[in-house]
């Protein structure tokens, strides 16, 4: 079972928007409304960003959005700031023999 | 507030085992599934093994079948995960993470800081 694609690396300047696709199949991302996003920074733990596709959990920006269409899921971060860069990963539930799938990640970064 | 805190990492020779716990705080932990999240140097995050809150279902990345055990102390409020066979290629920091729900298809809402396993010759 393949890990959903993200492009390697997205870069704004800041103020600017930029989105992240995550690409999957019918069994994963396209069959379920449970794709996260997660945000982690060089040597730390990962940090929940968005669940259940556009979700914010409490504390996380407004500026971080997410959405799905068929089998990509987006995340978009508006009005970019040098805070955000990072590395982001996709997840999602699959009904493939492997529980959850995460994206190869994407590195973001700011001008 | 919610607190993972990952332990057991090492360096160890290939086919040789090793268990990793995780003592978790600030939440009732029988209520929530937990999982296990691996990256290797320089890669991306690989989802490992996940367990329901109360230890009945349990779920494995293909690789690691018949190699790692998930399990659970609710009285100790412990996660583990015991490695045998261990090969080169599961060398990574090993993250615990607390999922969303008591079944583990939701997401991980808290993680541990992680402990590095390393697995060479």
């Amino acid at each position: 079972q393949s890990a959903l694609t993200q492009p390697a690396s997205v870069s704004g300047s800041p103020g600017q928007s930029i989105t992240i696709s995550c690409t999957g199949t019918s069994s994963d991302v396209g069959g379920y409304n449970y794709v996260s996003w997660y945000q982690q920074h060089p040597g730390k733990a990962p940090k929940l960003m968005i669940y259940d596709v556009s979700i914010r959990p409490s504390g996380v920006s407004t500026r971080f959005s997410g959405s799905k269409s068929g089998n990509s899921a987006s995340l978009t971060i508006s009005g970019l700031q040098a805070e955000d860069e990072s590395d982001y990963y996709c997840s999602s539930y699959s009904r493939g023999s492997n529980l959850h799938v995460f994206g190869t990640g994407t590195r973001v970064i700011v001008l | 507030e919610v607190h993972l805190l990952e332990s057991g990492g090492g360096l160890l020779q290939p086919g040789e085992s090793l268990r990793l716990s995780c003592a978790a705080s600030g939440f009732t932990f029988e209520n929530y599934a937990m999982s296990w999240v691996r990256q290797a140097p320089g890669k991306g995050l690989e989802w490992v093994s996940s367990i329901s809150g109360g230890g009945g279902s349990r779920y494995y990345v293909d690789s690691v079948k018949g190699r790692f055990t998930i399990s659970r102390d609710n009285s100790e409020n412990t996660l583990f995960l015991e490695m045998n066979s261990l090969r080169a290629e599961d060398t990574a920091v090993y993250y615990c993470a607390k999922n969303a729900e008591r079944q583990p298809m939701y997401y991980f809402d808290y993680w541990g800081q992680g402990t590095l396993v390393t697995v060479s010759s």
